[in-house]
């Protein structure tokens, strides 16, 4: 079956230790995103990419990493730069300007200890 | 001022009802607009695109307001179902990226 999927769905980390979501998809689309979800909030876009090997900085880029090597993943990594890292992160991805839907992985609640 | 802005409700109605939210954009270039529907701790998912004429989806109707810069959903005939948070989304034409409000939090009772 086609899908986005992001793994861990739970993640536990120490404090100023860096973190890397995976995020995978098989619908050969070109856009990908990561937000991130807080308790009661809507979703802040961190980063995307429109097509590999490059990517756009969102609203709240600062203390996160991404990249695009190939077009099937688009991992981010959580750094300790990252001053409240404790939130829940969703990929998501688009096959391009004309495609209505973004379809979203199932999401990974991150825990920073 | 936030680009895209919702009443964050929660709206609290009975099964039945008729509701209505509007979401604000603040960029005039804005071309695409979508309502998506979340669960609670769950990803959101696409309820419907929102189309320059309107639309509407069985109990849901989407509306555009280009000149005020809005977007509303009205539900029909509530159903418990309903009870979920709705992602008002917008995305200039030139630009991938989606732009998510808070959303607005829908509660309905029996």
């Amino acid at each position: 079956d086609g899908g986005i999927t992001q793994s861990p769905k739970y993640l536990f980390r120490k404090e100023g230790q860096n973190v890397t979501l995976s995020c995978e998809q098989n619908l050969n689309h070109d856009a990908m995103y990561w937000y991130r979800q807080d308790p009661g909030q809507g979703l802040r876009l961190i980063y995307y990419s429109q097509i590999v090997n490059d990517f756009q900085k969102g609203d709240i880029a600062e203390g996160y990493s991404v990249s695009r090597e190939k077009k099937e993943s688009f991992p981010l990594t959580v750094t300790s730069a990252q001053k409240n890292p404790t939130a829940f992160y969703l990929c998501a991805s688009n096959g391009g300007l004309m495609e209505t839907e973004a379809f979203f992985g199932q999401g990974t609640r991150l825990t920073v200890v | 001022r936030k680009e895209v802005e919702q009443d964050p409700g929660p709206f609290n109605v009975p099964e039945g009802a008729t509701v209505a939210f509007n979401c604000t954009y603040s960029n005039s270039a804005s071309q695409s607009f979508f309502w998506y529907r979340q669960d609670c701790r769950k990803e959101p998912k696409l309820l419907m695109s929102v189309y320059s004429s309107g639309n509407e989806d069985g109990r849901f109707t989407a509306q555009l307001n280009r000149a005020s810069q809005y977007i509303s959903l009205l539900i029909r005939d509530s159903k418990l179902s309903d009870s979920a948070t709705y992602l008002c989304v917008v995305r200039m034409d030139s630009s991938y990226k989606l732009i998510f409000g808070s959303g607005t939090r829908l509660l309905v009772r029996p």
